[in-house]
């Protein structure tokens, strides 16, 4: 079947850390990989994607590689801002008669101190 | 602007009530989907739509019903057979010409139980 496995939070980490959020994930067929990111009271925003091996995804300051042989897609950031508390989702869809639909991880809670 | 319209934002339930949760898009997208939220367990997909008039279960239906009577328009019911209704739920969208695209969502309602 299909499933995401992330990281458990909390992640606590002082202005200007590095960040890795790990992202690991099982799949029937070829799956396309997003990370999504949600503020408090929010929905849900989309932050990058990868639709096959090899790619990268970017934005604002993230970062992640689709790894076919280690089924992975962990979420990097060299320099964390406060304004970068959230809860990260990575998340996957695949091909089929489900076409469109998104498995997620737990979601990862992430706090930066100034 | 487009996006994806929720309401309302609060919502609170009396025991044996039904209620119901709207979601409006204005992207004209085909595929439409339901969340639930709860702390520490990501988000699990409780109903999604491919079409006009046509839907499919998700992990979670049971206490709850919804219709696609118009494209732009998929409200979530939550039955009094729904136990333990108290979650954040969310509203999504996406295209579905190929499987990479990604899903848009609303500000949620937040469901409580009076």
């Amino acid at each position: 079947g299909n499933s995401v496995t992330q990281m458990e939070g909390p992640v606590t980490l002082s202005e200007e850390a590095f960040l890795t959020i790990n992202c690991t994930y099982t799949a029937t067929g070829y799956p396309s990989l997003f990370w999504y990111v949600q503020y408090p009271g929010e929905g849900l925003q989309l932050l990058l994607k990868a639709t096959k091996a090899d790619d990268k995804g970017s934005n604002k300051g993230f970062e992640a590689t689709y790894r076919k042989e280690t089924t992975s897609f962990h979420l990097e950031k060299g320099s964390v801002q406060v304004s970068d508390s959230a809860v990260y989702f990575c998340a996957l869809s695949t091909r089929g008669s489900t076409l469109g639909r998104l498995y997620f991880g737990r979601g990862t809670q992430l706090t930066v101190w100034p | 602007d487009g996006g994806i319209t929720q309401s309302p934002k609060y919502l609170f339930r009396k025991e044996g009530q039904n209620v119901t949760l709207s979601c409006e898009q204005n992207l004209n997208h085909d595929a439409m989907y339901w969340y639930r939220q709860d702390p520490g367990q990501g988000l699990r997909l409780i109903y999604y739509s491919q079409i006009v008039n046509d839907f499919q279960k998700g992990d979670i239906a049971e206490g709850y019903s919804v219709s696609r009577e118009k494209k732009e328009s998929f409200p979530l019911t939550v039955t009094s057979a729904q136990k333990n209704p108290t979650a954040f739920y969310l509203c999504a969208s996406s295209m579905l010409e190929t499987d990479n695209q990604p899903q848009h969502f609303g500000d949620g309602t937040r469901l409580s139980i009076l």
